[in-house]
């Protein structure tokens, strides 16, 4: 299994573009998760989807979108990016048990930057 | 709400020492706690966890006890290595759901 895979690593962004973070995971999870990471902020929840077809807002939604079709895939859009968004993402999956004990298997993390 | 306090870093220990890092959460209703460690370069996994008061998580030689009375979760190691600089976060999971509330992090730094 890769676990959750997530892709580019890096990338670089000029204010007002757009794009999508992939978020792929292999162990048919029910829940997915994407965080961001911010020096001395810990990790703050952006969205996050319970299953294919729905998904709902955390801690920090602005700006962001997701989209859930099928159970693997959970992509973050940017619509018009700003150099408040510049971070590190994470995406999460866990079994979804929705007790709250779950174990969550993080990605690798993209490091975005927002010129 | 749901929140955790850590204690602020960075930390730097000498090879063997004893490590105790501190958190403390405010929730409602029963949460989970966690502690998730993050290595350079990579993403987060889990180190331990506790899903009711009382219990003990261990892993790798760190223990982290559910203290519902000090609403704590301080985690602790006897005897560190080099191989355990990372950063380390607390973390609650709110009941009825799997998002995670997570603390600041703290970086640990072990010289030999």
């Amino acid at each position: 299994n890769a676990g959750v895979t997530q892709t580019p690593k890096f990338q670089v962004l000029k204010t007002g573009q757009s794009m999508t973070l992939q978020c792929a995971q292999d162990m048919n999870h029910e829940y997915m998760s994407w965080y961001r990471q911010d020096p001395g902020m810990g990790l703050r929840l952006i969205h996050y989807s319970v299953g294919a077809g729905i998904t709902d807002q955390g801690e920090v939604p602005n700006g962001y979108n997701v989209s859930r079709s099928t159970t693997e895939d959970f992509p973050l859009r940017l619509l018009s990016a700003a150099p408040s968004q510049t971070s590190v993402y994470f995406c999460a999956s866990s079994y979804s048990m929705g007790l709250g004990t779950d174990t969550q298997y993080f990605g690798p993390g993209t490091r975005l930057t927002v010129l | 709400g749901n929140s955790v306090t850590q204690m602020e870093g960075p930390v730097t220990l000498s090879e063997e020492a004893f490590l105790t890092i501190n958190c403390t959460y405010t929730a409602t209703g029963y949460p989970s706690l966690f502690w998730y460690v993050q290595y350079p370069g990579e993403g987060l996994q889990l180190l331990l966890k506790a899903t009711k008061a009382d219990d003990k998580g261990s892993n790798k030689g760190f223990e982290a006890t559910y203290r519902k009375e000090t609403t704590s979760f301080h985690l602790e190691k006897g005897s560190v290595q080099v191989s355990d600089s990372a950063v380390y976060f607390c973390a609650l999971g709110s009941t009825g759901a799997n998002n995670l509330f997570f603390g600041t992090g703290t970086r640990l730094t072990v010289i030999p």
